[in-house]
Parts: C-alpha cells; structure tokens; sequence
C-alpha cells in the first residue's frame, strides 16, 4: 500500500516551457487535490476533482489545468511555466470531502 | 476574508510541554485539522476537532473553542524527532480546507 505517489519528485523548467505533474493513489478515494506551498505561505488549493472525471478550481487555479481519466490519478498541467509557479506541489487525496486528506512527498519544480 | 494565524516558530526544551494556538475566521466551519510536517516531506494528519473540547492522541492533544474561533496544539514530553512545522487547518463551508502558514517548532536538548 503505496498510499499517494507523485512524479517527479524535482524539476527544473525554463520559462514558457510545459510539463505534468502526476499523482497516483491506491486507497481508493474519491477526493483529490492539488496545493502548492510557498515559504512564509499557508498550503493553497489549485484545483480538486470529486471523482473519476470530475474537476473543479480551487483558491489559485490560473496557469494550471487538471484531469483525472481514472479514479487513482490526477494530473496537473502547466502550459506555459512562469518564474512565479516556481513552489512545492503537493497531491492529497481524501474518501470524502469533509475527511482527512492524506498528502503525497512533494514535488519541487524551479522555473528560470 | 478567511484567516488562519498562528505564531511563526516557537522554541521548547526535550522533555518538556508546549502549546501552539491557531485563531481562525473562516466562512463557516466544518472542522479544524492538526498537521505535522518535516522540513521537505509530506504534512502527516495529527487530529480533528469539529466539537468544543480536548481532543488526546497519546503525547499530542488538541484543544477547539467554536465561539472563539480558537484552537491549540499541545505536545507533551517533547522529544528532538517532534521538531518540524506543526500546520492548522480550517475546513470552511465548502469542505475546503484553508491553512495557517504553519509554526516551526524547535526542540532544544
């Protein structure tokens, strides 16, 4: 039981460059999340899904798009990197929307 | 606005206790979550608070006051593995969970 898994664990991009970020989960949950955190910042929600084919924004969605095509993954996108996506993204994943969320390793991307 | 404060870093002595409070103002209220986090790992769930009271978890217990928008952390018998950031969370009225920008705890021998 791997719990929430996410790809890459680093990443350095150039600005305007594009890649995804994957998230994976094994507990079954119909909840997931994507948040960044930034130094001296509470975690903020870029966008969640409630289910398979399901997604929704959250607090900073602009830069960003999601999918989720199968229940144990969730996608998020970055289409055009800026220097102010640089941050830590963490994925977490929950059974129900007022459940506690169970939250991946992180992933550390750098834009330059 | 939504607001959750909570003191920056706080330094404590091994063996012994310390609180770390969370005041909140949020668009309703469906629960207050402790989290643990280590310097550049996961925030790991420590408790739930959605009714008035103490809420003990062995070493950890976790204290809410609904009418003063208020909560606190407290950790007993503190040992150096409990130094990281400790973050509070506030689930608002849609189920979304609004967090505190955490504290850092720092243990000292």
């Amino acid at each position: 039981n791997a719990g929430v898994t996410q790809t890459p664990k680093f990443r350095v991009l150039k600005t305007g460059q594009s890649m995804t970020l994957l998230c994976a989960q094994d507990m079954n949950h119909e909840y997931m999340y994507w948040y960044r955190q930034d130094p001296g910042m509470g975690l903020r929600l870029i966008h969640y899904s409630v289910g398979e084919g399901t997604t929704a924004k959250g607090e900073v969605p602009d830069g960003y798009n999601v999918s989720r095509l199968k229940k144990q993954n969730f996608l998020l996108g970055l289409e055009s990197a800026a220097p102010s996506q640089t941050s830590v993204y963490f994925c977490a994943s929950g059974p129900a929307a007022q459940e506690t969320q169970y939250f991946g390793p992180g992933t550390r991307l750098l834009v330059l | 606005g939504q607001n959750i404060d909570q003191p920056t870093e706080m330094t404590a002595t091994e063996g012994a206790i310390v609180q770390i409070n969370c005041t909140y103002q949020t668009s309703g209220f469906n629960g207050l979550f402790w989290y643990q986090q280590h310097a550049g790992e996961a925030p790991t769930f420590l408790s739930y608070n959605v009714l008035d009271g103490l809420e003990e978890k062995g070493r950890f217990s976790s204290f809410l006051s609904r009418s003063k928008g208020y909560s606190y952390l407290l950790l007993k018998e503190l040992q150096m593995k409990d130094s990281a950031s400790y973050l509070c969370a506030v689930m608002d009225s849609n189920y979304q969970l609004i967090w505190g920008a955490g504290t850092k705890l720092i243990i000292k021998p």
